[in-house]
């Protein structure tokens, strides 16, 4: 199977600074990497996703890097707000058939 | 976002009784999972389905079967509910393209409690 491991498990930062969440996987055939929000109360929601043969991709304030090499990915939120604030997943996909799911870092955004 | 629909959305049930889940799509995706959540545990893989006549085990199936009724509707059943099985459940559905399965579309969740 593949195992993925999420870091850090809260973060808190001030309005206005970046955060950034990493995610380590074990399988190297391991070739899509979608990033999920759940806000509280709410189904989590895909944000930002990347592809195995990309390094890195940007969406606005949010991006992802990939690092085949050393088996990680990286989300990165700039300029971050307090609706930023929820919890977010990291997964990868092996053989194309499921998701693994990191265990999920609950971001804070301090007004 | 009715994309994909789960009933109910909360459900308290007592030990021993049997409850069913429901999930139903309009995205037109073939593969729908089954996933719980649990807080510090993420999301975990119960069942999941590419085909109506087609289901897979996850990694924590044990207590739950699963009916792929059409492509549209895939419900999750506990036989005999126990108190460890109160989580949050969620459906989620995809499709498979450039090479990699895409990412999930998610109900709006159903909670579970078992008393």
């Amino acid at each position: 199977g593949e195992n993925v491991e999420q870091h850090p498990s809260t973060l808190s930062v001030q309005e206005g600074d970046s955060a950034v969440i990493k995610c380590t996987y074990s399988d190297s055939a391991s070739n899509y990497f979608p990033w999920y929000k759940q806000e509280l109360g709410k189904r989590p929601q895909l944000i930002i996703d990347i592809r195995s043969n990309v390094g890195e991709k940007k969406d606005q304030r949010i991006a992802v890097t990939l690092n085949k090499t050393a088996k990680h990915f990286s989300l990165h939120i700039t300029e971050t707000q307090p609706e930023d604030s929820a919890v977010y997943f990291c997964a990868a996909s092996n053989t194309g058939n499921q998701f693994y799911f990191g265990t999920g870092t609950s971001l804070t955004v301090i007004p | 976002d009715a994309d994909v629909t789960q009933t109910p959305r909360n459900r308290i049930t007592k030990t021993g009784k049997r409850i069913m889940l429901e999930c139903s799509q309009t995205k037109g995706h073939d593969r729908m999972y089954w996933y719980r959540q649990d807080p510090g545990l993420g999301l975990r893989l119960i069942y999941y389905s590419f085909d109506v006549k087609d289901i897979n085990k996850g990694e924590i199936s044990d207590g739950y079967s699963v009916s792929r009724q059409a492509q549209a509707k895939f419900s999750l059943s506990l036989e005999s509910a126990i108190p460890n099985q109160t989580a949050l459940y969620f459906c989620a559905t995809s499709d498979y393209g450039q090479g990699a399965l895409n990412g999930y579309t998610f109900g709006s969740g159903t909670r579970l409690t078992v008393v």
